[in-house]
């Protein structure tokens, strides 16, 4: 049972801007960095924002990440048909002593 | 470039061992952790535990502690992921994923994952 949660689906249509939430609690969000990952189909996850905001480099600046309290959030903006993919969201959990993940948010784009 | 490569699907019977390896590239493979992370069919990411190829330290999620052991080869830069008792839950796609500098736990590089079925 996931100690973080998200939504398990969300969509949007091309050029519009959605954003994915993560909540989680005190051990976890709440005083760690968050970091989300994108899963296209069919292949492995890849690092898409680091500690709560950073983009690694070759991500589009389409994509934000932001954090307050024991929630985070990924914006998409410009929304593309190449974006549809499962969003994960991590964070290390304190109690756990090992990083937790949501359960992941499958993006479709209408 | 850096690169994870993984070894190949494997089919195991319940009671089973199945060992994947991981084989890095690009990079100098005692200078970063390697963690491993799985997926069951349709699920979410699973984080196992994380293994320093330069001292062999390791740490294992509660859920899989006496079940799982994560060694490395520093002469071929190669880690491995051995877990014993399979039972049918175990039936996931088995990823290693390097962990950035100050951050293990921040995965920058994933392998390709491995297909472990576990089936009678």
């Amino acid at each position: 049972q996931s100690e973080v949660t998200q939504a398990p689906s969300a969509s949007g249509t091309p050029g519009q801007r959605v954003t994915i939430s993560c909540s989680g609690s005190s051990s976890n969000i709440g005083k760690n960095y968050v970091f989300w990952y994108q899963q296209l189909p069919g292949t492995a996850p890849k690092l898409l924002i680091y500690r709560n905001t950073q983009r690694p480099s070759g991500v589009p600046d389409r994509f934000s990440g932001s954090k307050s309290g024991t929630s985070a959030s990924l914006a998409i903006s410009g929304l593309r048909s190449e974006d549809e993919a499962d969003y994960h969201c991590a964070a290390w959990d304190d109690s756990l002593s090992g990083p937790v993940f949501g359960g992941g948010t499958k993006l479709t784009v209408l | 470039q850096v690169q994870l490569v993984q070894s190949g699907a494997e089919v195991k019977k319940p009671g089973a061992s199945v060992k994947v390896s991981c084989k890095a590239s690009g990079y100098t493979f005692t200078s970063y952790d390697i963690n491993w992370v799985r997926q069951a069919t349709g699920q979410g990411l699973e984080w196992m535990g994380w293994m320093n190829p330069n001292s062999g330290n390791t740490g294992y999620a509660q859920k899989f502690q006496g079940r799982v052991t994560m060694t490395r080869n520093t002469s071929i830069s190669t880690a491995y992921m051995e877990l014993s008792s399979l039972r049918s839950e175990d039936t996931a796609v088995y990823y290693c994923a390097r962990g950035s500098p100050g951050y293990s736990y921040e995965f920058d590089y994933w392998g390709q994952g491995t297909l472990v079925t576990v089936s009678s």
